[in-house]
């Protein structure tokens, strides 16, 4: 069972421009959820959806921001006329759900830099 | 809201000595604990969690913790610190229904010297 993968590893984005971070859940989990990890800082919630349907995006910016998670394909976390600011790693994990004890499952993350 | 502080950025420990990061939490109902570990330049990995049962917990690697409710503690210990544990340590809180966000703490960076 292939994990959480995430693509691409490394994006270097200029500001103004738009970064796409992809993220395939586990096989058989419903339940996405990204994070952002500032250097030097813990990981903070972003957002959390499950098939089409945003649950909880509490932890997003309100603009620029977007995430989706389509009924067929990855999910994607968009950022709009990205900022220095935004370099970070952004990481993305799946659960089967609560009911397992929320484990969540972590992908290798996007390393985003904004030149 | 719930929240998770990890004392000590930083922990050096000797090889063979014994490991010890802290964890508290806050949270106004019993929550799931866990405790992740992450190498450089890669995801977290799961080490324990606690959801509910027995407040011993024993993960990966040889590292267990223990959910002290009366302390709102879980700290992680190792009775042996090996070379391949320097790392950095993530201490995680969540509810157990409702919101199911993970809440970090800032994260302990163990290093081992030899």
């Amino acid at each position: 069972n292939a994990g959480v993968m995430q693509n691409p590893r490394h994006l270097v984005r200029r500001r103004g421009q738009e970064a796409r971070l992809r993220c395939s859940p586990m096989k058989g989990h419903s339940h996405v959820y990204w994070y952002r990890q500032l250097p030097e800082e813990g990981l903070k919630f972003m957002v959390y959806l499950q098939k089409e349907n945003i649950i909880d995006e509490s932890g997003m910016p309100k603009e620029r921001f977007s995430a989706e998670f389509p009924k067929e394909g990855p999910s994607i976390l968009r950022i709009q006329q990205v900022v220095r600011g935004d370099s970070a790693a952004y990481f993305c994990a799946s659960s089967p759900g609560l009911e397992y004890g929320n484990e969540q499952f972590f992908g290798p993350g996007t390393r985003l830099t904004v030149l | 809201a719930q929240s998770v502080t990890q004392l000590g950025s930083h922990v050096s420990v000797s090889e063979g000595a014994l490991v010890l990061l802290r964890c508290n939490y806050s949270s106004s109902v019993p929550p799931y604990l866990f405790w992740y570990v992450q190498y450089p330049n890669q995801g977290l990995q799961l080490l324990l969690k606690y959801t509910t049962g027995a407040t011993l917990v024993k993960g990966i690697n040889g590292f267990e913790a223990e959910f002290k409710k009366s302390e709102t503690s879980f700290h992680l210990t190792k009775p042996s610190a090996h070379m391949s544990d320097a790392a950095e340590y993530f201490c995680a809180v969540s509810g157990v229904q409702g919101a199911q966000k993970l809440v970090f703490g800032q994260g302990t960076r163990l290093t081992i010297n030899p």
